[in-house]
């Protein structure tokens, strides 16, 4: 399996611009998370889906922040506009949340955003 | 809200000895309580996790206990090498979250 697979891995953009992360699942899971990393904050649940649905985006920022999940197979995480303090690692996981006892979610590697 | 906690954030010791990684957490509410590993520029890896009925998980020269009453955990990596080198995080899991204490950086000096 080749994992949770994240793209791009680097991105560098200019304050006002449109930023969008995209994310592929490990198949056959149905949960997918999108967090992000800062020295200040560490890590943070952005938004959750489950089945495709988003159940709890109460992590998300402000409204320049939004997700989707067309498919079980891939999401975005779009901010525009993008502004300085949205620089942070980006990462997206997913699990198949079976059992809440015993499933762990698995990452992917990473969107590093540096907004500039 | 759950508060997860880790001390030290930092630890150097030199290849051979033994570490010891803690984690609190405020809520014993928990289905499980996990460990990663996070390389520099890397994902997430998962190392144990240990459901909220169980004591401890061991895997290799790794060994986490838990104690839910008293919201703590500790990650003991027997005879370090510098490949143990990295960030571990604690997180716990609430329903469907994972909430993460900010990580203890280990270095292991050859």
């Amino acid at each position: 399996d080749a994992g949770v697979i994240q793209s791009p891995r680097h991105e560098v953009t200019e304050m006002g611009q449109e930023v969008t992360l995209r994310c592929k699942p490990i198949s056959g899971h149905n949960s997918l998370f999108w967090y992000r990393q800062t020295m200040m904050r560490g890590l943070e649940l952005l938004i959750y889906f489950n089945n495709n649905v988003p159940i709890d985006d109460s992590g998300m920022p402000e409204d320049r922040f939004s997700a989707k999940m067309p498919n079980a197979s891939f999401s975005t995480l779009k901010i525009q506009p993008s502004e300085p303090r949205d620089s942070a690692v980006y990462f997206c996981a997913s699990s198949y949340d079976r059992d809440l006892g015993t499933d762990t979610q698995y990452f992917g590697p990473g969107t590093r955003l540096t907004v500039l | 809200k759950q508060e997860v906690t880790q001390i030290p954030a930092a630890l150097s010791v030199p290849e051979g000895e033994n570490l010891v990684l803690n984690c609190s957490f405020t809520d014993s509410a928990i289905y499980n309580l996990q460990w990663f590993r996070q390389d520099p520029g890397k994902g997430l890896t998962s190392l144990l996790l240990i459901q909220s009925s169980q004591r401890e998980q061991t895997s290799g020269r790794l060994n986490a206990s838990l104690d839910k009453s008293s919201g703590r955990s500790t990650l003991y990596i027997a005879a370090s090498q510098p490949g143990d080198s990295a960030t571990y995080l604690c997180a716990v899991r609430t329903d469907y979250k994972l909430s993460f204490g900010a990580g203890t950086t280990v270095t292991v000096r050859a």
